[in-house]
């Protein structure tokens, strides 16, 4: 079955402390996995789409990885704005033409000033 | 500004009432969708449309219609017949063409609430 995991659930950071969050994947085949924040009662806003394993890509103090399993959403030295909720979504080769996205549960980001 | 817009933002019902989500976007995009978002889980894809005047059942269509008689408008209507219609609502579209992926727009979302 295709599924999305994301870790951890939650992360509480003070600013400045950079990490990770993983968003790890089991689909047949990927064609694309998608990052996006999501500030509380607000729709998704869009980061990033991976296509293949090794690419990265970069936005002001985020950088999302891929490998052939996960992708990492690193953010280096936060600051209290980047706080929101994180989501992964990854879409299938065999999702049809009905493009379906696989979502994660998202990883809630709180950072501390 | 290009962008999508969902009205309203907050809509309250009385159970057993239809209510229609209205989802504009100007981004002159084909495919349009709407998700569910509940506490605890992930985006579950209601409908989605390609093209005008055609639509599809996404994974938990019961109980919902929708209309794409416009390329702009997708409105979505939340029948007496779903169960559970308590939900934040978000309506997204893309740029479409078959075997190509490009990522989804989000609008701001409509929090409906039925007692």
């Amino acid at each position: 079955e295709d599924q999305v995991t994301q870790s951890p659930e939650a992360l509480r950071l003070q600013e400045g402390e950079s990490s990770s969050l993983n968003c790890s994947y089991t689909v047949s085949g990927l064609r694309g996995l998608f990052w996006y924040r999501q500030d509380p009662g607000k729709g998704p806003e869009f980061l990033f789409t991976l296509y293949s394993a090794g690419e990265e890509k970069e936005k002001e103090r985020l950088k999302a990885t891929l490998t052939k399993k996960e992708s990492f959403l690193h953010i280096t030295a936060p600051k209290p704005e980047d706080s929101a909720t994180y989501l992964c979504a990854v879409q299938a080769r065999n999702a049809g033409n009905n493009r379906k996205l696989i979502w994660g549960l998202g990883t809630s980001l709180a950072v501390n000033p | 500004d290009g962008g999508i817009t969902q009205s309203p933002k907050y809509l309250f019902r009385k159970e057993g009432q239809n209510v229609t989500l209205s989802c504009e976007q100007n981004l002159n995009h084909d495919a349009m969708y709407w998700y569910r978002q509940d506490p605890g889980q992930g985006l579950r894809l209601i409908y989605y449309s390609q093209i005008v005047n055609d639509f599809q059942k996404g994974d938990i269509a019961e109980g919902y219609s929708v209309s794409r008689e416009k390329k702009e408008s997708f409105p979505l209507t939340v029948t007496s017949a779903q169960k559970n219609p308590t939900a934040f609502y978000l309506c997204a579209s893309s740029t479409y063409y078959p075997g190509g992926e490009y990522e989804q727009y989000f609008g701001p979302g409509t929090r409906l609430t039925v007692t």
